[in-house]
């Protein structure tokens, strides 16, 4: 079964650029069907749905980022990527890669990782 | 933006009794386009229903979903043990796909 992990650095200086990696296990990234997603959830509160980026590279950026946000992915590897640029406290969250089944028209996410907090601060 | 209001905020309830969360949305949405995941404490969450009303794959049928158009919910029959946890509704009926706040069901 597919399996997704997250890894990056847990401490970030504002201003300064958040980079995240999730590796995918199980199967293979580089097909059609799923979206690669990334989710975060700020301390105590909801959930946030930050983008997705497809396998041929094809993006969604959620508008709220205010073109912060960037997406990769790297088929060779079976990896996904996040950046998030000119951070605050603000990011600071734990953040979730995860995948959105998308059968039959359905947009859920099915598969997550465990997460990885990230704080921003000097 | 659609918006999603779940209520109530928490709910206390015991073992064995029935739980019933709502979700409302802002706007319509076609084709039932809602989810509901639970989240227990430092895990991420786990999806329970899509399309309002379909169990995900080990869901046991203990939880159900239901509703259309604007107003959702999420029915747990006979409360477990491993129930209580933070349950959250999205939808995927727009751009952005959004998030509710959640509610918590804890202990009475």
């Amino acid at each position: 079964q597919v399996q997704l992990q997250e890894s990056g650095p847990g401490l970030v200086k504002p201003s300064e650029t958040l980079s995240l990696t999730c590796t995918v296990s199980g199967g293979p990234i580089g097909r059609s069907g799923p979206y690669w997603t990334w989710i975060r959830q700020l301390p105590g509160k909801g959930l946030e749905f930050l983008g997705y980026i497809y396998y041929s590279g094809t993006t969604y950026y959620n508008p709220s980022l205010h073109s912060r946000v960037t997406m990769s992915v790297d088929t060779s590897k079976n990896i996904f990527s996040l950046k998030l640029t000119s951070v605050t406290a603000s990011d600071t969250a734990v953040y979730y890669c995860a995948r959105t089944k998308t059968d039959n028209g359905i947009r859920v996410f099915d598969v997550w990782g465990q997460g990885t907090m990230v704080t921003v601060s000097s | 933006e659609i918006l999603l209001t779940q209520s109530p905020g928490t709910l206390s309830l015991s073992p064995g009794q029935r739980a019933t969360l709502s979700c409302r949305a802002s706007q319509s949405l076609s084709n039932s386009q809602l989810v509901w995941y639970q989240q227990k404490p430092g895990q991420a969450p786990r999806l329970l229903i899509y399309g309002a009303s379909t169990r995900a794959t080990d869901i046991p049928d203990r939880f159900s979903g239901s509703g259309s158009g604007t107003d959702f919910t999420l029915t747990i029959s006979r409360l477990e043990p491993e129930d209580f946890a933070v349950y959250y509704c999205q939808h995927y009926g727009g751009s952005p796909w959004t998030f509710g706040q959640g509610t918590t069901v804890e202990i009475k």
